[in-house]
């Protein structure tokens, strides 16, 4: 079964630091951009990081430039978000997402959330 | 906040027809490929369209997606209580070399 599965969420003070992981399975995950999407408490989907196959090709979302860093680990089918200074503004559900690309891309598998709550 | 905007909710009868839109710019739709996911309560969102008009595996052909110039639809056809669920917009912007979905539609079945 094609699946991704995050772990690593959990309650953090404002400035505080986390790391995200994101195990796939089932699927070649070196051959896959992966991107962290999050979605906020009642809020809309936010696209948080992209990283290419290789890890050499990297975006980010303005709001998490220099806080936040996606990278992976082919030889453990890994996906990770080092998550620094975070803001209440962090608080929200993290997925993990295998990209896939044909004509163009798109966000064909998701995990099922892991959640972040940034709170004194 | 997005560069992609949605109806904040769209509602019809069983059976009925709906369509949700979503408005972008020459350098997001115009430029790229548009996808549409819907997310039923509690759960994570799954891909509904990809490439504009194409349906994944087991997707079902109530769903259609087309675009055109900067703006995409999605349409649903036949509706069921099933569908209630919000549905989102997605698409890369060439120019902020960013990612973005849709502010989000809410379909209600009446």
């Amino acid at each position: 079964e094609v699946q991704v599965v995050e772990s690593g969420g959990g309650l953090v003070q404002p400035g505080g630091s986390l790391r995200l992981s994101c195990v796939a399975s089932g699927f070649t995950f070196s051959s896959y951009w992966m991107s962290w999407v999050r979605q906020a408490p009642g809020k809309g989907l936010e696209w948080v990081a992209n990283i290419k196959q290789d890890g050499n090709e990297i975006f980010y979302v303005d709001s998490v430039k220099g806080r936040f860093t996606i990278s992976r680990d082919n030889t453990e089918n890994s996906l990770y978000l080092q998550m620094n200074s975070l803001r209440a503004e962090d608080t929200a559900v993290y997925y993990c997402v295998r990209v896939g690309c044909s004509s163009g891309c798109y966000s064909d598998v998701w995990g099922q959330g892991t959640t972040v709550t940034v709170s004194s | 906040q997005s560069v992609l905007t949605q109806p904040p909710s769209v509602s019809a009868a069983p059976g009925q027809k709906v369509t949700i839109s979503c408005s972008g710019s020459s350098s997001n739709i115009g430029k790229n490929y548009v996808c549409w996911y819907q997310q039923l309560p509690g759960t994570a969102p799954k891909l509904l369209i990809y490439e504009n008009n194409k349906r994944p595996s087991g997707i079902h052909d109530r769903f259609s997606g087309s675009k055109s110039g900067t703006s995409a639809t999605l349409g649903i056809t036949g509706l069921q209580t099933g569908d209630e669920a919000d549905y989102y917009c997605g698409s890369w912007d060439a120019s902020l070399s960013a990612y973005f979905f849709g502010t989000g539609t809410k379909v209600t079945v009446l």
